[in-house]
């Protein structure tokens, strides 16, 4: 148990267009998404949490204008970046918890999505 | 705030032996956990052994151990008979209350023949 799928697993978008991944927990519900970013051979950066039902929480430097996430439901997150540019060319990975905070703190990790901004 | 670090950017093991990756860390906060991930070529995280801090006995999964130090605030990582599969990035990683994981700039491990 406890997969988490994204899509695409890979996107290729010319600058200035808007590009939208989507998180999903396959069998468990997540009250809580995690955004991750990572660049070619450094650590993930964590971009924002997301809960369902709420505004996302955005971490410090995130411009939450141009990483719009939405938790719609409690399977499924989505990142949209707006209006991209080359420098938005990065690795995101989504990550997944179950249960609430407090107790089991694990997150279940996609497989993250390759975006490439020309 | 919450910082982790590991000092050592690649470290290289032949198969069958020991490898120790380290890792420190730092948190105001008294409940945390810890964790190391591996992420291998394929970039797909991979929950590798947790720790809570409230537990003093270090915790193991199979070839994997830690040593959790926790007033010195280390959390190394051991493993055993090492294998050509364990080659990867290996990353440190702490939460808290908030369960927001904090990682540090990964270790690099090559398993040798």
């Amino acid at each position: 148990g406890a997969v988490v799928s994204q899509h695409p697993s890979w996107v290729i978008c010319k600058s200035g267009t808007s590009v939208k991944i989507e998180c999903r927990s396959l069998d468990f519900q997540a009250t809580t998404m995690f955004w991750y970013r990572q660049f070619p051979k450094q650590s993930l950066m964590l971009m924002a949490t997301s809960n369902e039902g709420s505004k996302a929480t955005y971490e410090q430097g995130v411009e939450k204008d141009k990483f719009l996430i939405n938790h719609a439901s409690l399977t499924l997150s989505t990142l949209t970046v707006t209006s991209a540019h080359p420098e938005d060319s990065s690795f995101y990975i989504c990550s997944a918890r179950k249960g609430t905070s407090g107790g089991d703190n694990e997150q279940f990790f996609g497989p993250g999505t390759r975006l490439t901004v020309l | 705030a919450q910082t982790v670090t590991q000092s050592q950017p690649e470290m290289s093991v032949q198969e069958a032996e020991t490898v120790t990756l380290s890792c420190t860390y730092d948190t105001s906060e008294s409940d945390y956990y810890l964790f190391w991930y591996k992420q291998p070529p394929s970039r797909q995280m991979i929950l590798v052994i947790r720790q809570e801090a409230y537990k003093q006995q270090n915790a193991t999964e199979n070839r994997f151990s830690v040593n959790f130090q926790k007033a010195a605030k280390s959390f190394s990582l051991k493993i055993s008979d090492s294998q050509l599969g364990d080659a990867a990035m290996y990353f440190c990683a702490q939460t808290g209350t908030a369960s927001k994981l904090t990682f540090g700039t990964g270790t690099r491990l090559q398993v040798t023949l």
